[in-house]
């Protein structure tokens, strides 16, 4: 157990609603990630953070923003939901605090997000 | 743009069997290799490979790296059902944000 925490964990949606994601870390670690996994193309970087107010845009950025205004939370947002936004959530982090390499990522339990 | 290729992207098997899964990539500048494992829920680390011919080792999973080449190779000795999941291989390619590149997975179903 990373000591990640996702919420919520399941939600359906209609097309044009924001929607935001919660991950939330107990362990004070810098780096966070979020990804989304679709069938046929495995995990794919949608927003990244290396610090309070730091963060960047992976492969798959367009149509999320995130934010992150204190360690422990990382929120991903969709401003307004499509349906080719539907697909599994997981997020991340790398072990970098506790002295690690930080290669390694730590996965949350997952969003499974629906927009109809 | 940094790329990671698996193979098979499925295969089936029978209990006791032995199988390879394969991994290749091309990246800017490679940091580390890593293997997961993902069953129904989030994906478990499996290994993280750094350097050449030296083989990681954990129960009847071995995973070695060939950094010439660009590949790696997961093997999974004596197969049981509770080995099928999907096996992700991910490319850590350097610079200070640790960003991982992942490949689509093979999806592995080991059949009693």
């Amino acid at each position: 157990d990373a000591g990640i925490t996702q919420s919520p964990r399941h939600k359906v949606t209609e097309t044009g609603t924001p929607v935001t994601l919660r991950c939330h870390q107990t362990e004070n670690h810098r780096y966070m990630y979020w990804y989304r996994q679709d069938p046929g193309h495995g995990l794919r970087l949608i927003h990244y953070s290396y610090g309070v107010k730091d963060t960047d845009k992976g492969e798959v950025s367009d149509g999320y923003s995130v934010s992150r205004s204190k360690t422990e939370d990382f929120l991903l947002t969709l401003e307004s939901a499509t349906s080719s936004q539907t697909s599994v959530y997981f997020c991340a982090i790398s072990k970098t605090s506790s002295g690690g390499r930080g290669d390694e990522q730590f996965f949350g339990p997952g969003t499974r997000l629906t927009v109809l | 743009e940094d790329k990671v290729v698996q193979s098979p992207l499925s295969l089936v098997v029978h209990e006791g069997d032995t199988v390879t899964l394969n991994c290749s990539y091309e990246v800017t500048n490679f940091r580390s290799l890593l293997w997961y494992k993902q069953e129904k829920k989030a994906p478990t680390f499996l290994f993280m490979l750094t350097s050449s011919g030296i083989e990681k080792k954990s129960g009847r999973l071995s995973s070695i790296l060939d950094k010439k080449e660009l590949f790696s190779i997961l093997n999974i000795t004596a197969t049981q059902t509770g080995d099928s999941a999907i096996y992700l291989c991910a490319v850590n390619s350097g610079g200070s944000n640790y960003k991982l590149t992942f490949g689509k997975g093979t999806l592995l179903t080991v059949n009693p």
